[in-house]
């Protein structure tokens, strides 16, 4: 069974730049989230995703992001336009629904440098 | 909200010797606690969880402990190895499915 999937690897962009990230979570996962990582600090919830619903975006920094989950499957977390705070790990993780939801599988995360 | 904090920061052992790393929560609704182990490179990886209603878990060489009166709970890594060494995070699960992490401590184990 494939993993989640991170899209692209690393991203290094300038101030005022657009990016988009994309996370293909595990078949069948009905709980997407998304969280990032500054430097040193601690991996911050972003917002959670149940199927193509927004469940919770609490976390998400400001209305520079767009997240969306179109269909239920894939997700994309797009930053517009970039300020250098943005810099960081971006990660996906994905849970089954039901009782299952415990254990959250994590992408390999996309490190997003803004210059 | 809830607020997590883990200590130590960085944590050097060696070879054989236990590792103890401890983080506190703030919310008693929390009611769930993974931690994950991230190695250089890779993925954060679940490695073991505990659940409100337990107060110790054990898994081979890791165990977790939980103190819900206190609000802390501790990951134990004894008979360490260096393929043990990587950043360690801790988390609580708040409201539903909301997980809020730990800093991560840095674990070095020396051969």
């Amino acid at each position: 069974e494939a993993g989640v999937t991170q899209f692209p690897s690393h991203s290094v962009i300038e101030k005022g730049q657009t990016v988009t990230l994309r996370c293909d979570p595990i078949s069948g996962h009905d709980n997407l989230y998304w969280y990032r990582r500054v430097m040193g600090k601690e991996i911050k919830f972003l917002l959670h995703f149940v199927k193509e619903s927004k469940q919770d975006e609490s976390g998400m920094p400001n209305n520079r992001f767009l997240a969306e989950r179109t269909g239920g499957t894939y997700s994309t977390l797009k930053v517009q336009p970039a300020e250098l705070e943005d810099s960081g790990v971006y990660f996906c993780a994905s849970s089954p629904s039901g009782s299952l939801t415990d254990t959250q599988y994590f992408g390999p995360g996309t490190r997003l440098t803004v210059l | 909200g809830e607020n997590v904090e883990q200590h130590p920061s960085t944590l050097s052992v060696q070879e054989g010797d236990s590792a103890v790393i401890k983080c506190t929560y703030s919310d008693s609704a929390s009611n769930y606690f993974p931690w994950y182990k991230q190695e250089l490179g890779k993925r954060p990886q679940l490695i073991i969880d505990i659940r409100s209603n337990v107060g110790e878990k054990k898994d081979q060489r890791i165990a977790v402990t939980l103190n819900k009166t206190a609000k802390h709970f501790s990951l134990h890594i004894t008979e360490t190895q260096p393929e043990d060494s990587a950043v360690y995070f801790c988390a609580a699960r708040y409201n539903f499915n909301k997980f809020y992490f730990g800093s991560g401590t840095k674990l070095n184990v020396k051969p």
